[in-house]
């Protein structure tokens, strides 16, 4: 079966460029998330979809960074304009159940984003 | 107080060793436990869940103890390919996965 899809695996940008991100969910599941990961903060969670409806976006750092889901099987992130603060892996992951439920999470590859 | 925590870490182990792991959680209501582990440059995958009776697969016994929420991770017999980071992940009905700050194992010849 195949994973959760992330493109592009790897992004390098200079600053003020607009960057986006996808995400292809596992076939079936209907929460997706979006992760940010560093190695000062960790695993942050952006935001969350279920039923493509954004239930969470709590953890979108500022107004630069939006997230969509027009349908079940794509997401995108997308950060206009982009700041070298905004270097880090980011994930997607989905999962199956109720607003996350109670059902593990499936991760994407990432994508490895570097602004210069 | 953070909603997860963990041991940091780093644990180094010879191969052969037994080692455990604890995660502490915060909130009560908490409903659902998993442990995942982490490559280093790769995405976190699911390694169990974690179910009220404990549960086992493996080299690996996971266990929940909710008067003390806290979870716990044994590995027995650890392998070099267990060298990893172990994240503890939380889910809250209504909230969501909250995931622990992990803790790196090196498992050493």
């Amino acid at each position: 079966d195949a994973g959760v899809i992330q493109s592009p695996r790897h992004e390098v940008t200079e600053m003020g460029q607009e960057v986006t991100l996808r995400c292809k969910p596992i076939s079936g599941h209907n929460s997706l998330f979006w992760y940010r990961q560093t190695m000062m903060r960790g695993l942050e969670l952006l935001i969350y979809f279920n039923n493509n409806v954004p239930i969470d976006d709590s953890g979108m750092p500022e107004d630069r960074f939006s997230a969509k889901m027009p349908n079940a099987s794509f997401s995108t992130l997308k950060i206009q304009p982009s700041e070298p603060r905004d270097s880090a892996v980011y994930f997607c992951a989905s999962s199956r159940g109720d607003r996350g439920g109670n059902q593990p999470q499936h991760f994407g590859d990432g994508t490895r984003l570097s602004i210069l | 107080r953070k909603e997860v925590e963990q041991d940091p870490g780093p644990f180094n182990v010879p191969e052969g060793a037994t080692v455990a792991f604890n995660c502490t959680y915060s909130n009560s209501a908490s409903q659902s436990f998993f442990w995942y582990r982490q490559d280093c440059r790769k995405e976190p995958k699911l390694l169990m869940s974690v179910y009220s009776s404990g549960n086992e697969d493996g080299r690996f016994t996971a266990q929940l103890n909710r008067a003390s929420q806290y979870i716990s991770l044994l590995i027995r017999d650890s392998k070099l390919s267990d060298s990893a980071t172990y994240l503890c992940v939380v889910y809250n009905y209504g909230q969501n996965f909250v995931f622990g700050p992990g803790t790196r194992l090196s498992v050493l010849p």
